[in-house]
C-alpha cells in the first residue's frame, strides 16, 4: 500500500470525545488527504495538506481539524465527536496531482 | 459540491462480457482518472487521461473523456470475476492540488 499506515484500524468512540487519526507515510510525498466514505457519497475531500504546517480545508471539514508537523505525518482530530462523523476514513497521498496511494482506512464509529 | 457522478451505481455482468461505466463531473479539469477499491481496501489507481486527450488504453481497460460534456467512461473488456469492485472516477480542480471523487459504481463479475 505505497507505504502507507493508517492508525487506528477500528474505533469505537463515544459522542463528544475527542479522536484522532492519525497518518503516517514513508513515501516522503508532498501532499497528504484526509476523505472520509459514506454509502451514497463516495468519497469526499475533509482537508489536505500540502507542505508541512501548510494545510486547507475540503468539501467537508466542518467538525474536523488537522495538523502536519513533519512530512510524514497527516493527524485529523475530532474535537467532540457526533454520529454523524461515523464513517470509514482514508488518508491518501501524492507526489503531483497526478496518482494518489491509499491507505487501508479506518472504521470509526461513534456511539 | 465538485464531486462527480457514476453512472450506473451498479453493475452486474457474466464474465467475459464487457462492463461500461461514465462518469460526469463539475468543473475543469487538469486530468481524470478512475481508481478500483476491492471491498474493505483503499482505493488504488488505474489510469489517468489528461484533459487534452481523448482516449487511453491500459491493458484491458479503455478510458475516454469529453471535456465539452464534462463526461468521462471507463471500458473493462473480457471481464473477469477479479474484476468485481467498485470503480470511482477522480478530477483535480484546476485552481488546486485536490482530488475530487465521484460517488463509485459496483461491478459485480458473475464467474
Amino acid at each position: 500500500d505505497a507505504g502507507i499506515t493508517q492508525s487506528p484500524r477500528h474505533k469505537v468512540t463515544e459522542t463528544g470525545t475527542p479522536v484522532t487519526l492519525r497518518c503516517h507515510q514513508t513515501e516522503n510525498h508532498r501532499y497528504m488527504y484526509w476523505y472520509r466514505q459514506d454509502p451514497g457519497h463516495g468519497l469526499r475531500l475533509i482537508h489536505y495538506s500540502y507542505g508541512v504546517k501548510d494545510t486547507d480545508k475540503g468539501e467537508v471539514s466542518d467538525g474536523y481539524s488537522v495538523s502536519r508537523s513533519k512530512t510524514e505525518d497527516f493527524l485529523l482530530t475530532l474535537e467532540s465527536a457526533t454520529s454523524s462523523q461515523t464513517s470509514v476514513y482514508f488518508c491518501a497521498i501524492s507526489e503531483s496531482i497526478a496518482e494518489a496511494f491509499f491507505g487501508q482506512g479506518t472504521r470509526l464509529t461513534v456511539v | 459540491s465538485q464531486q462527480g457522478e457514476e453512472d450506473p451505481q451498479a453493475l452486474s455482468i457474466q464474465e467475459g462480457e464487457n462492463a461500461t461505466m461514465n462518469c460526469s463531473y463539475k468543473t475543469s479539469i487538469n486530468n481524470l482518472q478512475w481508481y478500483r477499491q476491492n471491498s474493505g481496501r483503499g482505493l488504488v489507481h488505474l489510469i489517468l487521461i489528461r484533459s487534452n486527450e481523448r482516449e487511453k488504453h491500459s491493458g484491458r481497460l479503455r478510458v475516454t473523456l469529453d471535456t465539452s460534456k464534462k463526461s468521462s467512461s471507463l471500458l473493462i473488456t473480457a471481464s473477469r470475476a477479479a474484476d468485481t469492485a467498485s470503480y470511482f472516477c477522480a478530477t483535480d480542480a484546476v485552481s488546486g492540488n485536490q482530488f475530487y471523487f465521484g460517488t463509485g459504481t459496483s461491478l459485480t463479475v458473475i464467474p
